[in-house]
């Protein structure tokens, strides 16, 4: 079945510290991808999305390339800020209306 | 242009009741999914409702059961509750007319707490 797999956090980094959290997939057909954000007390935003292989989705500074080859969307920033610091989701919808989210990875960004 | 709303915001019952949650989808969107995210974990698919109809359900048991109102808004209701029943749910809406392939807007969800 599809599924998503994301690093395990949390990830601790300093001001101004670049970012990567990685996520692969697994899925049949050509899945869209998301990538969420849930900061305390609140429900998820959309950060970015991707529908097709080799698109890139960018918002707010970060970025993600939808890559078929390796099955992966991997999440970047060049500089994060304390205000980051949230619980971030992959997620994929593979035409069945439903979406499958990883586990989450904690962001903690220090000043 | 109101988002997606969840009421209540908390809620707390004991094991064997019941309860119902309420959502109400952002303008313009006709398909509302639920999901529920335990503690630490990702969200999991519950069920997605469609022109009033249940269009798609994940792995969850009969307890868990759901409508749709004409004006699009839902509820979900569980019966029988257990104490691993103790989660985020969360509503997510969408628009029918762009596709499946459109991102779905969340709500902030209401926190079940069960005693």
């Amino acid at each position: 079945g599809n599924s998503v797999t994301q690093m395990e956090g949390p990830v601790t980094l300093s001001e101004e510290a670049f970012l990567t959290i990685n996520c692969t997939y697994t899925a049949t057909g050509y899945p869209s991808l998301f990538w969420y954000v849930q900061y305390p007390g609140e429900g998820l935003q959309l950060l970015l999305k991707a529908t097709k292989a080799d698109d890139k989705g960018s918002n707010k500074g970060f970025e993600a390339t939808y890559r078929k080859e390796t099955t992966s969307f991997h999440l970047e920033k060049g500089s994060v800020q304390v205000s980051d610091s949230a619980v971030y989701f992959c997620a994929l919808s593979s035409g069945t209306y439903k979406y499958i989210f990883g586990t989450g990875t904690r962001l903690k960004v220090l000043a | 242009d109101a988002g997606v709303t969840q009421s209540p915001t908390h809620l707390i019952k004991t094991r064997g009741q019941q309860v119902t949650l309420r959502c109400s989808p952002k303008s313009g969107h006709d398909t509302v999914s639920w999901y529920q995210q335990a503690l630490g974990q990702g969200p999991q698919f519950i069920f997605q409702y469609y022109e009033e109809e249940e269009r798609q359900r994940g792995n969850f048991p009969d307890r868990f059961s759901g409508h749709q109102f004409p004006n699009y808004s839902s509820e979900l209701n569980v019966n029988a509750l257990l104490l691993g029943d103790s989660a985020l749910y969360l509503c997510a809406s969408s628009s029918s007319g762009q596709g499946e392939r459109q991102p779905q807007h969340f709500g902030d969800g209401t926190r079940l707490s069960i005693l």
